[in-house]
């Protein structure tokens, strides 16, 4: 069973709005990672966040996370087209075998 | 590096028949998975391994083989194909699943349907 649900499933905005998506998962975990697909293709790493930390930046992402919530979002300012795609977390708990969720998929209208 | 390479990317097979999806990775890297996904349902790890040798089940095995001979080789076999196995496939692999930071490397997918 997927540990970590996104939310929420489709997200529509025009270019240079930031996108949210947030993450939420039932168990603890030791890390927890965001992957971009885009339509047809594999899945690329974006960012990992580990427990014990509460907030990590790459570029223009953002990545929060709250344990005390269990939950996590991932913020994108100033989108672009080329941001277009699905969303997916993957959380890692004592296996450390990442498990995704369904997705958050990102329409960004230029 | 070619990263990870899957092959073929798209397969038709009829009910019954077995086939090899394979996987490689050129970057010596100890853990390789499979994953399907299907639409609505994310990724579902399939089978996994932690190293040449070492092979171990995931969420939904049934169905489907693994083996291990290689650190770069990790080949899903469907010994009998059945359409709920219609799916895309997904190899993928990371240096150690015991980094906490580890990062999953994903191959492009084999898009498979069972008739």
């Amino acid at each position: 069973s997927q540990q970590g649900e996104e939310d929420p499933q489709a997200l529509s905005i025009q270019e240079g709005e930031n996108a949210t998506m947030n993450c939420s998962y039932k168990t603890s975990i030791n890390n927890l990672q965001w992957y971009r697909q885009n339509s047809g293709r594999g899945l690329v790493h974006l960012i990992l966040i580990r427990s014990n930390e509460r907030e990590k930046h790459s570029g223009r992402l953002r990545v929060t996370l709250d344990t005390s919530k269990k939950s996590s979002s991932l913020l994108i300012t100033a989108s672009r087209a080329a941001d277009t795609a699905s969303y997916f977390c993957a959380t890692s708990g004592g296996s450390y075998i990442p498990t995704f969720g369904r997705g958050t998929s990102l329409i960004v209208h230029p | 590096n070619a990263g990870v390479t899957q092959t073929p990317k798209f397969q038709v097979l009829k009910t019954g028949q077995s086939m090899t999806l394979q996987c490689a990775q050129d970057m010596n890297h100890e853990y390789m998975s499979w994953y399907r996904q299907d639409p609505g349902m994310g990724l579902r790890l399939i089978h996994y391994s932690v190293g040449a040798g070492i092979t171990d089940q995931g969420e939904v095995p049934n169905g489907y083989n693994v083996s291990r001979s290689t650190t770069e080789d990790f080949p899903l076999r469907l010994l009998s194909a059945a359409p709920s196995q219609t799916s895309v496939y997904f190899c993928a692999s990371s240096y150690s699943r015991r980094e906490v930071s580890d990062t999953q490397y994903f191959g492009p997918g084999t898009r498979l349907t069972v008739l």
